[in-house]
């Protein structure tokens, strides 16, 4: 079955302990993007990337970083996490006109 | 990319046709009008898009006036499932999904 999985789905962790949340599309798809949700402000994307070792920022980058070492596979990295990241975060991969999106990671930082 | 205004909410009748507008009235030529769908807080699905012509697919369709200034997607028979919230999208196809804006969107609410 063609999907994206994330990992964890839901995580609690506390401000400036290191976490990844992975990514991983199975249709070989070359474009994969990062996007969070937040009450109010829809949903605003993080990072994108259009191929192996090739990302770009988004319109709120801030406090994130990424890497695609290999097509499949797009980690989010919230190097230092605070509050302020508290999110619905949500990956997506896509080939032409479809973005297939992952079931979402809902992360809370205290 | 041109901006898209929708209404916030509407409601709709099970079994009934949902016509859920969108207004894009500083739509290039090249841009395209994308729909997706969010239900709950699940990952946004997406449903249609065209650029001139009317669309259809097997969940919906995508009528586009004449002038390109609106659109509208039309479920022909809403069912409780079809509950979520709707966001019309207008960009230009060549840049891929970055900078991908999905805005405030219309929330359905199917009624039995």
């Amino acid at each position: 079955e063609a999907q994206v999985t994330q990992n964890p789905r839901y995580l609690i962790t506390v401000t400036g302990k290191k976490l990844t949340v992975t990514c991983s599309q199975n249709m070989n798809h070359e474009y994969m993007s990062w996007y969070r949700q937040d009450p109010g402000l829809g949903l605003r994307q993080i990072y994108y990337s259009m191929n192996v070792e090739v990302t770009d920022k988004g319109d709120v980058p801030e406090g994130y970083k990424v890497s695609r070492k290999e097509k499949r596979n797009f980690p989010l990295i919230l190097e230092s996490p605070s509050p302020n990241q508290t999110s619905l975060y949500f990956c997506a991969s896509s080939q032409n006109n479809e973005q297939f999106f992952g079931p979402g990671t809902r992360l809370t930082v205290l | 990319d041109a901006k898209t205004t929708q209404p916030p909410s509407m409601d709709c009748a099970e079994g009934r046709a949902a016509n859920l507008p969108c207004n894009h009235s500083t739509i290039s030529g090249n841009e395209y009008v994308y729909w997706y769908r969010q239900i709950h807080s699940q990952g946004p699905q997406y449903i249609i898009h065209g650029l001139k012509n009317n669309e259809t697919n097997e969940m919906a369709s995508l009528i586009i006036t004449e002038d390109r200034k609106s659109s509208t997607l039309i479920l022909p028979h809403a069912t409780l499932r079809d509950t979520a919230v709707y966001y019309c999208i207008v960009r230009l196809r060549r840049y891929n999904f970055n900078k991908f804006y999905f805005g405030s969107g219309t929330k359905l609410n199917v009624k039995p």
